[in-house]
């Protein structure tokens, strides 16, 4: 069965500090991979998705994520945070030809202006 | 504007009394499905569906049933809810699913008491 670990719950951030949030899957296959944030009282929107080719995806609004098969790992990152970014971000995984995405428990950034 | 409506926003119900939430979108999406989202748990999808007439089961359909009837709508129907369906319900949508992005309904927050 799939999983993903997003190991930071919780983050709080000054505005201008750099972000990065963990994500580690399990899959005993090839996957897509796919970061999308949830604003305070909003719907889910993608942020950034990876299927193939450069390990190293951008995505909106300046945040970018870097596939590392051997790791496991999809790991956000931006390099200076704003007090807008605060939102729950999600770290989905779905296999290739499986319809059955699994998200992450989320992780809650705040942005302190 | 390409969106995906649910309805209603937040619902309060009591055990037993059969209840549905409406999803709809127009994008002619031939994928939708559903998900619950509980703290500390992420999404999780109850439910999707391929096309009319087309669905499968997702990682927690206990208590759950959906119909297709038609390509735009894809209603979650709890026929005897109970206070564990408590949760943020969410609609979603994709062109097919899979390696595309899905494209997520505002929510419907579902107490039952």
């Amino acid at each position: 069965a799939q999983s993903v670990s997003q190991h930071n719950h919780h983050v709080i951030l000054s505005e201008a500090a750099s972000l990065e949030l963990g994500c580690n899957y399990s899959y005993g296959g090839t996957v897509n991979l796919f970061w999308y944030v949830q604003y305070p009282g909003q719907h889910l929107q993608l942020l950034l998705k990876y299927f193939s080719g450069d390990p190293l995806v951008k995505g909106i609004k300046g945040f970018e994520a870097e596939f590392i098969k051997s790791k496991f790992s999809f790991n956000l990152r931006k390099p200076s945070v704003q007090w807008s970014d605060t939102a729950e971000y999600f770290c989905a995984v779905m296999g290739r030809g499986s319809y059955i995405p699994t998200f992450g428990r989320g992780t809650s950034l705040i942005v302190h202006p | 504007e390409a969106q995906v409506t649910q309805n209603p926003r937040y619902l309060i119900t009591v055990t037993g009394k059969k209840l549905t939430v409406t999803c709809s979108q127009n994008m002619n999406h031939e994928y939708m499905s559903w998900y619950r989202q509980d703290p500390g748990l992420g999404l999780r999808q109850i439910y999707y569906s391929m096309n009319v007439e087309v669905t499968d089961k997702g990682d927690v359909p206990e208590g759950y049933k959906v119909s297709r009837k038609e390509k735009r709508n894809f209603p979650l129907i709890l026929e005897s809810p109970s206070p564990n369906q408590t949760s943020l319900y969410f609609c979603a949508s994709s062109q097919q699913g899979g390696d595309e992005k899905l494209f997520f309904g505002s929510g419907t927050q579902l107490s039952v008491l």
